[in-house]
């Protein structure tokens, strides 16, 4: 049963400290993407990757956030330093996506890292 | 840039009735696609149905059908027979098709249902 994974599930930590959240996307498929769900903004877009490159980061903090893909394997999302308005739950989801009239052409989200900033 | 719009912050209905949730929507594509998420509280977010805005015909997956009408931007979800588990917050998302290079998935502010019994 293929599914994407996310670690950790949950993260209590201080302001100013460093957070990285990381997914495993489904094996096989070639996007990610990074998503950041709270109450007041709802479901946002931080950034997503094609073959591991980014192609698209412009829904992240650039300050703060960084999101790479060291392999195919993994990706990594990292705060530093941490605010208390991050805190949030972030999806990770992942998709074999091939371009105009693909066959497969939906996205898997994982669970979800439920972020708290105190 | 696209929108998606969701003007239901909240739903209701009976237990083996009938609900539409309404999804608006804005681009200037004509090749897109459309999904409804739902989301449990489990958080876990989990594909209802899609749309291949190409595709002329509506889609239906057992209870779920849309409403997708392409001139007037509007992709409505239908839940027949609603049950107790299908009680969740639901999302619609737009993404393009690929052809301009971007994947970007849009999603709506979300519905929450609620199933009465």
């Amino acid at each position: 049963d293929a599914r994407v994974t996310q670690t950790p599930r949950h993260k209590v930590t201080e302001m100013g400290q460093e957070v990285t959240m990381r997914c495993q996307p489904i094996l096989g498929h070639n996007t990610v993407f990074w998503y950041r769900q709270t109450m007041m903004q709802g479901l946002e877009l931080l950034a997503y990757f094609r073959n591991r490159a980014p192609l698209d980061d412009s829904g992240m903090p650039k300050d703060r956030f960084s999101a790479e893909m060291p392999d195919a394997t993994l990706a990594t999302l990292k705060i530093q330093p941490s605010e208390p308005r991050d805190s949030a739950v972030y999806f990770c989801a992942s998709g074999f996506l091939l371009g105009k009239n693909e066959i497969h052409n939906e996205q898997f989200f994982g669970p979800g890292t439920r972020l708290t900033v105190l | 840039a696209q929108t998606v719009t969701q003007s239901q912050p909240e739903m209701s209905v009976q237990e083996a009735e009938t609900v539409t949730l309404s999804c608006t929507y804005d681009t200037s594509e004509s090749d897109y696609y459309l999904f409804w998420y739902k989301q449990p509280p489990s958080r876990q977010m989990i594909l209802v149905i899609r749309q291949e805005a190409y595709k002329q015909q509506n889609a239906t997956e057992n209870r779920f059908s849309v409403n997708f009408q392409k001139a007037a931007k509007s992709f409505s979800l239908k839940i027949s027979d609603s049950q107790l588990g299908d009680a969740a917050m639901y999302f619609c998302a737009y993404r393009s098709a690929g052809t301009s290079g971007t994947y970007k998935y849009i999603f709506g502010t979300g519905t929450r249902l609620k199933v009465l019994a």
